[in-house]
Parts: structure tokens; C-alpha cells; sequence
């Protein structure tokens, strides 16, 4: 299988504060999903990005597929943001996600 | 619907006891995962369907692990004779593969303690 590795495993930031998790992954892949974990357990999904640069508000990623990683940029962060970050690869077009084993960020008032 | 659904929401369950956890994903959705996570953990894969086939169990840990999807829209995991190893949340997701876009959307979980 394609190993996922996360980085920091830890985040501990004070509100306002930016930030950058990266995402490093074995082989190839046909396409990259980033996910927030809330406290509840639910995975929320961020991006789906197999490549480029996307923004969402005060989130934005890059996936450089050919160095075979991806950056999460959380700018200005909030309390809320505080969770798991989970980065996830798909092999191929079928099949499953293999994922990383997250980063825990916890954003302090 | 308009997202996956799980239920239960969470289940305690002695050791030894039978359990039936249920999935259902978005409607449309011809591919459906089952994935467990550990405490602490990622989720890691159990097993996949593309409508009623199963194309894929190589992550079930042992043969109490079943999963079926008969219709191709609602799916059941059961777990027989449960351990306390069995205990996690147990996550499913679904995706409707669009060319190559197969962005893949998650059910809140079902928490499983055994005890």
C-alpha cells in the first residue's frame, strides 16, 4: 500500500496565529483529500485536490503531485478550527483512501 | 439523502455479543467503504463495495467481520462474538466515481464499545 505520513503529529497555535501541515506520500496517487476530524468524530471534508492550489476562506492547499506532497495552509486560525487533520490518498479511480495519521491542532483563545 | 447516514450513533456491547452497525450512503452513491478507527488513530480501511459487489475485504481483521450491502445502496457491518480489541469508531463513506473525481464523503460514525 502507499504510506501517508503527517506532519506536525502535534499543533498548539494562539488564535490569529497561521499555519502549515504538510503531507508527504510513497507513490503516485490519483487523487488527494484533506478532512478536518471535529470533536464529534466526523470527518469533514476540506479539499479534494490531485493537484494545483485551491482556497476556501481562511484555508487554502497545494498539491505538488510530481514531489508527491501537499500543503494545508490555515491562516488567522480560530478556536474552531481546533481538531484533527487527516490527509488521504486514493491509489486509482476504484478503491480506498489510505490515510496519514493526522495532525492534532489546538487553537487557544 | 443529504449526507451519509450511520446508526447507531454509538453501542456499547458486552464481550461475546453480536452487533449489526448500518450505513446509508448518498443517494447515487455506487461506491461504499467501511473503515475503523482506533482511538488516536486514522481511520483504516475494512472493506469495499461498488454497488452490491464487494470488491475488496482484504482489511477485515478476522472472519467475526461481515459486511454486505444486498441492493446496493444500504449497507450492514456486523461484527460476531465481539472482543474488546472490536472497540472503535467505525466510519463509512460513500463516492459516486465521476471520471477520475472519486472524492469520497464520510457518515458521523458509529462509536462501538465493547466491554
Amino acid at each position: 500500500g502507499i504510506q501517508v505520513e503527517q506532519s506536525p503529529p502535534d499543533l498548539i497555535l494562539q488564535e490569529g496565529a497561521n499555519s502549515t501541515l504538510r503531507c508527504n506520500f510513497s507513490d503516485s496517487v490519483n487523487n488527494l483529500q484533506w478532512f478536518h476530524q471535529n470533536p464529534w468524530g466526523q470527518l469533514i471534508n476540506l479539499f479534494y485536490i490531485p493537484s494545483g492550489t485551491k482556497q476556501n476562506g481562511r484555508l487554502s492547499a497545494t498539491t505538488v503531485a510530481t514531489e508527491r506532497y501537499s500543503l494545508l495552509y490555515i491562516s488567522s486560525s480560530q478556536t474552531t478550527d481546533s481538531g484533527v487533520y487527516f490527509c488521504a490518498v486514493h491509489r486509482s479511480t476504484l478503491g480506498r483512501l489510505y490515510f496519514g495519521r493526522g495532525t492534532q491542532l489546538t487553537v487557544w483563545p | 439523502g443529504a449526507g451519509v447516514s450511520q446508526s447507531p450513533r454509538y453501542k456499547v456491547a458486552k464481550r461475546g455479543q453480536d452487533v449489526a452497525l448500518r450505513c446509508d450512503p448518498i443517494s447515487g452513491h455506487v461506491s461504499l467503504f467501511w473503515y475503523q478507527q482506533a482511538l488516536g488513530q486514522g481511520p483504516e480501511f475494512l472493506t469495499y463495495f461498488q454497488n452490491e459487489a464487494q470488491l475488496d475485504k482484504s482489511g477485515l481483521p478476522s472472519d467475526r467481520f461481515f459486511a454486505e450491502r444486498p441492493e446496493g445502496s444500504v449497507s450492514t457491518l456486523k461484527i460476531q462474538r465481539t472482543q474488546q480489541e472490536d472497540s472503535a469508531v467505525y466510519l463509512c463513506a460513500s463516492s459516486r466515481p465521476s471520471g477520475a473525481n472519486t472524492e469520497a464523503f464520510f457518515g458521523q460514525g458509529t462509536r462501538l464499545t465493547v466491554v
